[in-house]
């Protein structure tokens, strides 16, 4: 089946500090991922849909300057956190857009000190 | 926001039929209803999914109701390695999934 991957699996970082985690599929060309981000023992939130070679749409709620997504070429796209703080520590997942489904990573353990 | 909803756990024999349903009461016509399992601190899994016809593959058995409103994901032989919370989900314009609740599935040896 279509491979998903996420760099970092974990980060630990300093308030104020930005984190970029980057999401790949590996054997396949999606021109459509989504990030996700899940909470402690809550379900996963859709945060952006992000289209090769254009802006991401960002869901209500979500801070596009604070989330700032960047999806170059068909296989990578890439979540940067900026000026985390606590509030942001949270499970950071992507999916990537197969022919009729869609496709998720490991995930990213982001904490902020 | 999420088109389903679910029983928050259910608990299955090892070895016996798991049955989770799925309500999904206002699915458009052309809307799919997928399938996904997370297994703790990792990404979903995909199972299955389908539109109308009941659908099986090598994991499970999905059964859709004629009037769509509901379906019913089966997993044939339960085993331990199927404790996961299972999704449900409508899958809306642009591809994207809005994520309900889940059911939390616990096999029992």
């Amino acid at each position: 089946g279509a491979v998903v991957s996420q760099h970092p699996s974990w980060v630990i970082c300093k308030s104020g500090t930005s984190v970029k985690i980057e999401c790949r599929s590996l054997d396949f060309q999606a021109t459509t991922m989504f990030w996700y981000r899940q909470f402690p023992k809550q379900s996963l939130m859709l945060m952006a849909t992000s289209n090769e070679g254009s802006k991401a749409t960002y869901e209500q709620g979500v801070e596009k300057d604070k989330f700032l997504i960047n999806h170059a070429s068909l296989t990578l796209s890439t979540l940067t956190v900026t000026s985390a703080h606590p509030e942001d520590s949270s499970f950071y997942i992507c999916s990537a857009q197969g022919i009729d489904t869609q496709y998720f990573g490991p995930g990213t353990r982001l904490t902020v000190l | 926001d999420a088109k389903t909803t679910q029983p928050p756990s259910m608990d299955c024999a090892e070895g016996r039929a798991a049955n989770l349903p799925c309500n999904h009461s206002t699915i458009s016509g052309n809307e799919y209803v997928y399938w996904y399992r997370q297994i703790h601190s990792q990404g979903p899994q995909y199972i299955i999914h389908g539109l109308k016809n009941n659908e099986t593959n090598e994991m499970a058995s999905l059964i859709i109701t004629e009037d769509r409103k509901s379906s019913t994901l089966i997993l044939p032989h339960a085993t331990l390695r199927d404790t996961a919370v299972y999704y449900c989900i409508v899958r809306v314009a642009r591809n994207q999934f809005y994520f309900g609740t889940g059911t939390s599935l616990t096999v029992i040896p």
